[in-house]
């Protein structure tokens, strides 16, 4: 079966600091794949994502690419903000079953000053 | 454009009591789903519906809980009886088709369940 696997959190970050939260999935079939943010007391929002190897998602300075070949989809940002402290998702959808999401636990950012 | 909405947003209630939560999702989109999400954890699909009809209900747990999309609009899930484990934050996503296939899904704010 379809599963998503992120690294162990939290994550604690100071201001301008890079960032890189690791997702790594396995797949029957040819899944698009997806970074959701949850910030405090807000619902999912869509990050960013791509639905073909090699494909780059871009949004807000993150940034995460399709690869294939070591089924990863690892998130990166070159300087975060305190505003980046949220939980952040990895999901694949797979379109040969009906596209439901199939999330990682996610992992929760905190940005210091 | 509004995004989903859900209702209540917090609910409190004892074991075996029922609950019913209510889902309005994005005007024009066919599927909507249902996701369970656990402290910790991602969000676990429960149900989706195409339309008016269920396209998936694998991991709903049918002795208790039960959903329906009257008119292919909105939607409610409710649990009767509910269990302690049942406490959890209720998501209802909804999607349309993308022109690559893949549908992306747009989430409701939840519903934060506590059962005592």
């Amino acid at each position: 079966g379809n599963s998503v696997t992120q690294m162990e959190g939290p994550v604690t970050l100071s201001e301008e600091a890079f960032l890189t939260i690791n997702c790594t999935y396995t797949a029957t079939g040819y899944p698009s794949l997806f970074w959701y943010v949850q910030y405090p007391g807000e619902g999912l929002q869509l990050l960013l994502k791509a639905t073909k190897a090699d494909d780059k998602g871009s949004n807000k300075g993150f940034e995460a690419t399709y690869r294939k070949e070591t089924t990863s989809f690892h998130l990166e940002k070159g300087s975060v903000q305190v505003s980046d402290s949220a939980v952040y998702f990895c999901a694949l959808s797979d379109p040969g079953a009906n596209s439901k999401l199939t999330f990682g636990k996610g992992i929760t950012l905190s940005v210091r000053p | 454009e509004a995004g989903v909405a859900q209702s209540p947003r917090y609910k409190i209630i004892e074991k075996r009591q029922s609950v019913a939560f209510w889902c309005n999702p994005i005007s024009g989109h066919a599927t909507l789903y249902w996701y369970q999400q656990i402290l910790g954890q991602g969000p676990k699909l429960l149900i989706q519906f195409q339309n008016n009809g269920v396209v998936d209900d694998s991991q709903l747990p049918k002795d208790r809980f039960s959903a329906e999309r009257l008119k292919g609009v909105d939607s409610t899930l409710k649990i009767q009886p509910a269990k302690l484990e049942d406490s959890a934050v209720y998501l209802c996503a909804s999607s349309s088709p993308g022109t690559t296939g893949t549908d992306t899904q747009y989430f409701g704010p939840g519903t934060r369940l506590t059962v005592l």
